[in-house]
């Protein structure tokens, strides 16, 4: 079947705009998990859903990171005021049960902040 | 939280010779630990993975161990192949109920298979 997927894959944005990142987990996966991952390094957890609630932001970098989930499928990492720094690869990726089991991950958008 | 720690960051191996690359971790809770290979520009792909309660698992070419005492966890790869050239994570979470088994991830190891 259909993995996780992520669109767009590559994005370009100047400093100061608003990005969005958008993530299609597996069907019927209760969990789903955005990553950050710098060049060279392994990925960073951002935040949790588990269907449309997110139980766990402890990872977002600062209040300019916002993410969402509004009907338990699909979600949207959004960026605001976007700088320098956030520049990397974000990962999502989904899981069927809550505790322990696997995830499979998304192909990753690399967004680059000029 | 949660700290992993991988090594070696790079290791070079010839075509059919083992390759070992090793984690720990600090939270003795932590007791969920995949291993993930990433080609270049694509997607972390699990090759592997172990839970507390199993000091080993084996699938053809590729073995972890788990120490839950040292708490550290090791990636075994014999006969390697070209194919087998990319980089490895290792990750450690707990189950905690309600809270989901974010990942921790490791540095990373470039493994090269070269011929």
């Amino acid at each position: 079947g259909a993995g996780v997927s992520q669109s767009p894959r590559y994005k370009v944005a100047k400093r100061g705009q608003d990005v969005a990142l958008r993530c299609d987990p597996i069907s019927g996966h209760v969990s789903l998990f955005w990553y950050q991952q710098a060049l060279g390094q392994g990925p960073e957890f951002l935040t949790y859903f588990q269907n449309e609630a997110q139980l766990d932001k402890s990872g977002l970098p600062s209040d300019r990171f916002f993410a969402e989930r509004p009907e338990g499928s699909v979600s949207t990492l959004k960026i605001q005021r976007t700088q320098q720094e956030d520049s990397a690869v974000y990962l999502c990726a989904s899981s069927l049960v809550t505790i322990t089991d696997t995830q499979y991950f998304g192909p990753g958008t690399r967004l680059t902040v000029l | 939280g949660e700290n992993v720690e991988q090594h070696p960051s790079t290791l070079s191996v010839q075509e059919g010779d083992s390759a070992v690359i090793k984690c720990t971790y600090s939270d003795s809770a932590s007791n969920y630990f995949p291993w993930y290979k990433q080609e270049l520009g694509k997607r972390p792909q699990l090759i592997i993975d172990i839970r507390s309660n199993v000091g080993e698992k084996k699938d053809q070419r590729i073995a972890v161990t788990l120490n839950k005492t040292a708490k550290h966890f090791s990636l075994h790869i014999t006969e390697t192949q070209p194919e087998d050239s990319a980089v490895y994570f290792c990750a450690a979470s707990k189950g905690v109920t309600g809270g989901g088994n974010k990942l921790t991830f490791g540095t990373g190891t470039q493994l090269k298979v070269e011929l």
